[in-house]
């Protein structure tokens, strides 16, 4: 069975500051791994998502991440935050061997907050 | 532009009352899945469909039904059965038979029962 936990529940940082977003992600096999945003009051929109290939991933608003199969992490970074960037962030965990829709398992959540 | 619509945005129903929340899509995507979030929890399965006619229970099904009568709709019934309704329920899409295809969400419905 695949789980996802996210250690932070919140993060505050200052406006121009650099950010890393944190999942542990426990599965069988390598599965597909996405990072969802959430801004207030709205749905979901996709960050960054991997699942093969070259393991240094662009996404939206800035982000870039790494997939690490030896620390199981495909962490967000993005090196200079913006206000804007001030949301709720989701990651999640598909499993590859599933054949059928896409069935996620998702983490808690990081709530940031950027300071001016 | 494509896109899913969840209807309406706020949602009031008093306890014991049967509520239906609306997604329309017009992605022409086949599989169509409604989560449930509350604060700390996450998001949680609560029933996907993948095809017209056709759905599954997810992790969460009890007190809830679905229907999928149109590739475009997946209404979601809340029932005077589910113990703690008040949430904010999102629907979302994807393409079938395709794990990796990312999942395209609507903009949510808060449901607050009283």
């Amino acid at each position: 069975a695949q789980s996802v936990t996210q250690p932070d529940i919140h993060i505050t940082v200052s406006e121009g500051a650099s950010l890393e977003l944190r999942c542990n992600y426990s599965y069988g096999a390598t599965p597909y791994l996405f990072w969802y945003v959430q801004s207030p009051g709205q749905g979901l929109q996709l960050l960054l998502k991997y699942f093969s290939g070259d393991t240094l991933v662009q996404g939206i608003k800035g982000f870039e991440a790494e997939f690490k199969r030896s620390q199981s992490s495909f962490n967000p970074r993005k090196p200079s935050v913006h206000w804007s960037d001030a949301a709720e962030y989701f990651c999640a965990v598909g499993a590859r061997n599933t054949g059928t829709a896409s069935k996620l398992t998702f983490g808690t959540g990081t709530r940031l907050q950027v300071t001016l | 532009d494509g896109g899913i619509t969840q209807s309406p945005k706020y949602l009031f129903r008093k306890e014991g009352q049967n509520v239906t929340l609306s997604c329309e899509q017009n992605l022409n995507h086949d599989a169509m899945y409604w989560y449930r979030q509350d604060p700390g929890q996450g998001l949680r399965l609560i029933y996907y469909s993948q095809i017209v006619n056709d759905f599954q229970k997810g992790d969460i099904a009890e007190g809830y039904s679905v229907s999928r009568e149109k590739k475009e709709s997946f209404p979601l019934t809340v029932t005077s059965a589910q113990k703690n309704p008040t949430a904010f329920y999102l629907c979302a899409s994807s393409i079938p038979g395709r794990p990796n295809s990312p999942l395209h969400f609507g903009n949510g419905t808060r449901l607050t029962v009283t």
